[in-house]
């Protein structure tokens, strides 16, 4: 069965540093990639999506990913994070084309330290 | 564009007793509807697919009897947890697709005392 792995499940990074959540997957093929970001009170925020051509893909506020296939990898970077980026991040994948259900890794909790 | 609802966001029942979550979305129709569950510090597990005008399509482990789910109108999907227990008490999410990428709501906090 297809799972996502994300082996980080917290990480404290110091404001204005550089940010790489990890985030692999299991799957026969390529599926569609995702980054969602969870903040309290709020629903999940598509961060970023790949589905094909460029495997370094850019999002919202400043995230971008970059697709490795031969790593089933699809982490998360920001080259510099600011004190609102704390938050849960979800990496997801749909693997079964035509219904598009989400399977989620089991998130990093990212905590900003001043 | 793209907002979903829930409603209500937090809620405390007695055990025995049934609740009713309702999840819309607000500027846009969804023939789909998905349904997740979420505990403390784990992540999303899908309950159920709502389809619009029909009957939804529960996950493994999931009790259709338990977890009643209705999507009458392209807005409105309503997740009924009947008869609920202290185990029943969870974070629960929903979210509606459109152009193939779902919306998420903010969630509901169900305890179930």
């Amino acid at each position: 069965a297809q799972s996502v792995t994300q082996p980080d499940i917290h990480i404290t990074v110091s404001e204005g540093a550089s940010l790489e959540l990890r985030c692999n997957y299991s799957y026969g093929a390529t599926p569609y990639l995702f980054w969602y970001v969870q903040s309290p009170g709020q629903g999940l925020q598509l961060l970023l999506k790949y589905f094909s051509g460029d495997t370094l893909v850019q999002g919202i506020k400043g995230f971008e990913a970059e697709f490795k296939r031969s790593q089933s990898s699809f982490n998360l970077r920001k080259p510099s994070v600011h004190w609102s980026d704390a938050a849960e991040y979800f990496c997801a994948v749909v693997t079964n084309f035509g219904n598009e259900k989400l399977t989620f890794g089991t998130g990093t909790r990212l905590t900003i330290i001043p | 564009g793209a907002v979903v609802s829930q409603h209500p966001s937090w809620v405390i029942c007695k055990s025995g007793t049934s609740v009713k979550i309702e999840c819309r979305s607000l500027d846009f129709q969804a023939t789909t509807m998905f349904w997740y569950r979420q505990f403390p510090k784990q992540s999303l597990m899908l309950m159920a697919t709502s389809n619009e005008g029909s009957k939804a399509t529960y996950e493994q482990g999931v009790e259709k009897d338990k977890f009643l789910i209705n999507h009458a109108s392209l807005t409105l999907s309503t997740l009924t947890v009947t008869s609920a227990h202290p185990e029943d008490s969870s974070f629960y999410i929903c979210s509606a697709m459109m152009d193939s990428q779902q919306f998420f709501g903010p969630g509901t906090r169900l305890t179930v005392l």
